[in-house]
């Protein structure tokens, strides 16, 4: 069975340094999302992406957030410049058609650490 | 705006004994309603949602509109089952989940 995966699964940097979070959405799929999990908190949503361009985001999703869609099966989460307060459990979630029978498909999750 | 409580943070059952994952929103229109569950060191996965009416796992939920609540529910609890559970909602009208705090339940052999 296909899936969303995720690199890497750890990422540990420095204050202030940019930082790539990388998403393979499963090949089909047209709608993408970034939802994050500060450790001891809910799954939280960031972002969802669509046609090549954001549909929705939350509050949390501000100036130092953004996604790309740089080819055909990359999706990634760029944070500009990392603070204490990102570090959390980043995941990917894609899914396949609009409308309310189809679900989200969840990849595996990479954990931020910043230092 | 909308919400998703679980009052239970953790849950412990004996295997074999009736378990039940408590999960209320607040949503002024017609939700869809899922529960995801996270296995340790797992991802998340869809475990059921309400418009599909479908027992997985034996787990079975049901959308009470006038509780305002999706209890999750499963007659004989398995050691498997012990894992994180979240509710989550979605409007209709967007795209996002918005997920409760989640319940771990552990299950005692």
């Amino acid at each position: 069975e296909p899936e969303v995966t995720q690199t890497p699964s750890h990422q540990v940097t420095q204050m202030g340094q940019e930082v790539i979070l990388r998403c393979v959405p499963i090949s089909n799929h047209l709608y993408f999302y970034w939802y994050r999990q500060i450790l001891g908190q809910k799954v939280e949503f960031l972002v969802s992406f669509y046609n090549n361009e954001i549909s929705e985001k939350s509050e949390i999703f501000d100036d130092q957030f953004s996604v790309e869609r740089p080819d055909g099966s990359n999706f990634t989460l760029k944070i500009r410049s990392t603070k204490l307060e990102d570090s959390a459990m980043y995941f990917c979630a894609s899914r396949e058609f609009s409308g309310s029978t189809d679900t989200q498909y969840f990849g595996p999750g990479t954990r931020l650490t910043v230092l | 705006a909308q919400r998703v409580t679980q009052p239970e943070k953790l849950l412990s059952v004996f295997k074999g004994a009736p378990v039940e994952l408590k999960c209320n929103y607040s949503y002024s229109g017609s939700p869809e309603l899922f529960w995801y569950v996270q296995y340790s060191r797992q991802r998340l996965q869809l475990l059921l949602r309400h418009i599909s009416r479908e027992s997985i796992k034996g787990f079975t939920a049901d959308l009470n509109k006038g509780e305002t609540s999706f209890h999750l529910k499963k007659p004989f609890a398995q050691e498997e089952d012990s894992a994180m559970y979240y509710c989550a909602l979605r409007e209709t009208s967007y795209d996002k989940v918005i997920f409760g705090p989640g319940t771990s339940l552990s299950v005692i052999p």
